[in-house]
């Protein structure tokens, strides 16, 4: 079963610093997730990506990170100056195709730890 | 607005109870639904879907079924087991602008116990 990989599975990293948390979808999937989930709470989206662009992206996702897919397999996430608020499960996903009946496939997750 | 609502956990059953997991949405237009499981300390795994009315979605002894005039998708398991307690997430997917976007419940863990 194709799978979504996530790597590392959990970074633990100062206030302030950067993070990348690093992604391979599913090889045919061309729409692109990333949710988060903090400890114990609702699990939230924060973009979604297509075509080399954001498509949409929630208020939580602010100037402090940004995604990218710099080669043919990867899909990043980046916090650029992290705060302890930031600490969190991070989930990329993937989708075949943008119709509704099209489920989410999701990796394992990165637990990031702010200290 | 779109919106999941699940209900409260947790739950906590005895081994081969019967179980419901309650899940209501709001949605404009036509949503396709799902039901996702957290085990302890790993992803989120798709458990079943539904993409239209009266369509019941199956996986592992799970069901649920599709109710449009309730704007409902409960769970079901006639029997469950200690290896089923997890996080159980009730999620939609709605096209808007012409991307999918899928919502999750708060979802609504389950204890089970021998």
């Amino acid at each position: 079963e194709p799978e979504v990989t996530q790597t590392p599975s959990h970074q633990v990293t100062q206030m302030g610093q950067e993070v990348i948390l690093r992604c391979v979808p599913i090889s045919n999937h061309l729409y692109f997730y990333w949710y988060r989930q903090i400890l114990g709470q609702k699990v939230e989206f924060l973009v979604s990506f297509y075509n080399n662009e954001i498509s949409e992206k929630s208020e939580i996702f602010d100037d402090q990170f940004s995604v990218e897919r710099p080669d043919g397999s990867n899909f990043t996430l980046k916090i650029r100056s992290t705060k302890l608020e930031d600490s969190a499960m991070y989930f990329c996903a993937s989708s075949e195709s943008g119709r509704r009946n099209y489920g989410y496939t999701f990796g394992s997750g990165t637990r990031l730890t702010v200290v | 607005g779109n919106s999941v609502t699940q209900m409260e956990g947790p739950v906590t059953l005895s081994e081969e109870a019967f179980l419901t997991i309650n899940c209501t949405y709001t949605a404009t237009g036509y949503p396709s639904l799902f039901w996702y499981v957290q085990y302890p300390g790993e992803g989120l795994q798709l458990l079943l879907k539904a993409t239209k009315a009266d369509d019941k979605g199956s996986n592992k002894g799970f069901e649920a079924t599709y109710r449009k005039e309730t704007t409902s998708f409960h769970l079901e398991k006639g029997s469950v087991q200690v290896s089923d307690s997890a996080v159980y997430f009730c999620a939609l997917i709605y096209v808007s602008g012409g991307y999918n976007k899928l919502i999750f419940g708060a979802g609504t863990r389950l204890a089970v116990h021998p």
